[in-house]
């Protein structure tokens, strides 16, 4: 089973700032098959990018992600008062399909 | 737009089951598996099964093999997730998700319904 280790576990930034998350897999993660979710309280986890670094609809350009093998990113730019919110990776290269245990974003 | 639906808060007893179902709308076709994820307290979802309603197809995360079940109705668009022999480890909100038409990511979630195993 891969396991995701996301970094850093708090991110305390301001509004406009750019933030910048990390996931690492403890295996390659085949065809970089690597997903990012916003998850808010109370809320279901929401896609915002799929194969490492396509956007899922409707999300935008704001939301980056990158990375390959077993190392990636997601960079948020000009952070908005909606981007604070937990994050977390999740790989579907090899199941069981798994998740990282998230990166809160919060207000400096 | 997809929408899935998901029933209501469980309280149950240590050692017993429960069972959730989740009801998909807005022309989500059968042929899209729906996977079942649960999410304690604090920490990251966790991936349990999937079913492919059309063909009935299922996949199980190894850690539930022979403790948890899923099925589907085709004619109500409605999937279940049984889970048996209930811990307090077990409590989570579980949550129904669709497929992504690429891979196994999850592009619509239900609201998720909140089981808790306490005596």
């Amino acid at each position: 089973e891969s396991v995701l280790t996301q970094s850093p576990g708090t991110l305390s930034l301001s509004p406009g700032e750019s933030a910048t998350l990390f996931c690492r897999a403890s295996q390659i993660v085949s065809s970089n098959y690597l997903a990012w979710y916003q998850q808010k309280p109370g809320q279901a986890p929401r896609l915002l990018i799929y194969g490492a670094s396509s956007r899922a609809t409707g999300i935008p350009d704001r939301f980056t992600g990158s990375g390959s093998g077993t190392d990636f990113t997601l960079t948020i730019s000009r952070l908005g008062p909606e981007d604070f919110a937990v994050y977390y990776c999740q790989q579907y290269g090899s199941s069981p399909w798994t998740f990282g245990q998230g990166t809160k974003v919060e207000i400096k | 737009q997809v929408e899935l639906v998901q029933s209501g808060a469980e309280v149950k007893k240590p050692g017993s089951s429960v069972k959730v179902s989740c009801k998909a709308s807005g022309g989500t076709s059968s042929t899209y598996a729906l996977n079942w994820l649960r999410q304690a307290p604090g920490q990251g979802p966790e991936w349990l099964a999937y079913i492919i309603p059309a063909f009935g197809a299922t996949k199980y995360a190894p850690k539930f093999l022979g403790r948890l079940t899923v099925d589907a109705d085709t004619a109500t668009n409605t999937v279940y997730m049984e889970l048996s022999g209930l811990k307090s480890e077990d409590t989570a909100i579980y949550y129904c998700a669709r497929r992504g038409s690429l891979g196994f990511y999850f592009d619509y979630w239900g609201q998720g319904s909140l089981v808790t195993v306490s005596s």
